[in-house]
């Protein structure tokens, strides 16, 4: 089985700062990985995923993530924060091979302060 | 259109209506998802669907009844609803259940709002 841990359900930081989302997960298998992003009242939309290609993996928006399998951690993280980053994100987890549906994290609110 | 349509996009109904809700994707994928977003709580997974077939039903009561008549297209069928059912119900599609990282796309959702 697996399961995704997002620490902090709300993260605030001010316009050009630093944007870092933690996500840890655990899986038997080695997993595929995804961040998805909901800005109010509209569905999730796939930042990023990885897929075992490369460890640090750049998504849309400026955004990438790291796979670190020895923490068993995906954080996000943006370099800039900008306004429009302001939504809810959320991590998920897929075990890689056979028929498997991905589990979600909680989300995590992101707020950005002008 | 593209990606994952839903309709309507808010409803309002009353616990003795009957209603449904439609997705379609126009993304040649052959699995599709239905979830329930609670405000304060995770996404609760309901319905999977794999090449027409229900694979998942994650113990949704029965006056939820999806349906599936292609790879396209998925309704969620409402009756005699009650008031905790409010939600964004939101619709979702993956290449298939299969190997590979299969991500999903989503719809914008319904909100729905139960009298």
């Amino acid at each position: 089985a697996q399961s995704v841990t997002q620490l902090g359900s709300h993260v605030s930081v001010s316009e050009g700062a630093l944007v870092l989302l933690r996500c840890n997960y655990s899986s038997s298998v080695p997993p595929y990985l995804f961040w998805y992003v909901q800005y109010p009242n509209q569905g999730l939309q796939l930042l990023l995923k990885y897929t075992s290609a490369a460890t640090l993996v750049k998504g849309i928006n400026g955004f990438e993530a790291e796979f670190k399998k020895s923490e068993t951690s995906f954080h996000l993280t943006k370099p800039s924060a900008h306004m429009s980053d302001a939504a809810e994100y959320f991590c998920a987890v897929r075990p890689s091979g056979g028929s498997y549906i991905p589990t979600f994290g909680r989300g995590t609110s992101l707020i950005v302060h002008p | 259109e593209t990606g994952v349509t839903q309709t309507p996009r808010h409803l309002v109904m009353g616990m003795t209506n009957k209603k449904s809700l439609k997705c379609e994707q126009h993304l040649g994928h052959n699995a599709m998802y239905w979830y329930k977003q609670s405000a304060k709580k995770p996404l609760e997974l309901m319905f999977v669907y794999n090449f027409k077939e229900q694979t998942e039903n994650n113990s949704v009561p029965s006056r939820f009844s999806p349906e599936c008549p292609n790879s396209s297209h998925l309704f969620l069928h409402l009756h005699t609803l009650q008031p905790e059912d409010s939600a964004l119900y939101l619709c979702a599609s993956s290449q298939d259940l299969a190997g590979g990282p299969n991500e999903q796309y989503f719809g914008p959702g319904t909100r729905l709002t139960v009298t």
